[in-house]
């Protein structure tokens, strides 16, 4: 089953502009990640905020995380064509070492040039 | 640093053949592994982890079996293929308190 759900599952914007994507999950949780791949690779791990933080930065990145609402928000700023990937959330709703990542489904982002 | 090598890249197989991808991680020790499965403009599915040699949990019931006979390598098999086992496979390994976790380039496989 899906922990987490992105929204939009497509977003299509222009070079400089920003780009936000939603996530929704289930279950209480240590942390959320957000992953990024590109069209046929793996997946590359772009930032990890914890259940105490609110809102965390990392170059144009800004993710943040509401766990009354059990939601996150990724935000890509000044977007570039290089940007064009699938992104998505994950959370580990077990716990422990095991570090069982439960990944969302995905938005789609195409940044025209 | 750490590396993540995942092979063979792409393979097209006949229903009913049998099936080996393997993985390996350099540069780090005792790390935990995991196959993930991608069906085609889906999410990623979690198929079996393993937290140490000889150790793996399963996490959905399949036509696949994985192995780890070494502390950096892991195996995912099948005996017999099923059209249903296509798509794009992924190992990834952990070692982080935190659960990051880092991906090796996936394998495409089509059964045909």
């Amino acid at each position: 089953s899906q922990q987490g759900e992105e929204d939009p599952q497509a977003l299509s914007i222009q070079e400089g502009e920003n780009a936000t994507m939603n996530c929704s999950y289930k279950t209480s949780i240590n942390n959320l990640q957000w992953y990024r791949q590109n069209s046929g690779r793996g997946l590359v791990h772009l930032i990890l905020i914890r259940s105490n933080e609110r809102e965390k930065h990392s170059g144009r990145l800004r993710v943040t995380l509401d766990t009354s609402k059990k939601s996150s928000s990724l935000l890509i700023t000044a977007s570039r064509a290089a940007d064009t990937a699938s992104y998505f959330c994950a959370t580990d709703p077990y716990g422990g070492a095991t570090n069982k990542l439960i990944f969302g489904t995905g938005t789609l982002l195409a940044v025209q040039p | 640093s750490q590396t993540i090598h995942q092979w063979p890249a792409t393979l097209v197989q006949p229903v009913g053949s049998p099936l080996s991808l393997e993985c390996t991680v350099e540069g780090t020790s005792n790390p935990n592994l995991y196959w993930y499965r991608q069906a085609a403009g889906r999410g990623l599915q979690l198929l079996f982890y393993s937290v140490g040699i000889g150790q793996i949990s399963s996490e959905v019931p399949q036509n696949l079996s994985a192995s780890r006979p070494q502390d950096r390598q892991f195996i995912l098999s099948s005996k017999k293929l099923l059209l249903s086992d296509s798509g794009f496979y992924l190992c990834a390994w952990s070692g982080t308190p935190t659960g990051e976790l880092f991906f090796g380039e996936g394998s495409r496989l089509t059964v045909l």
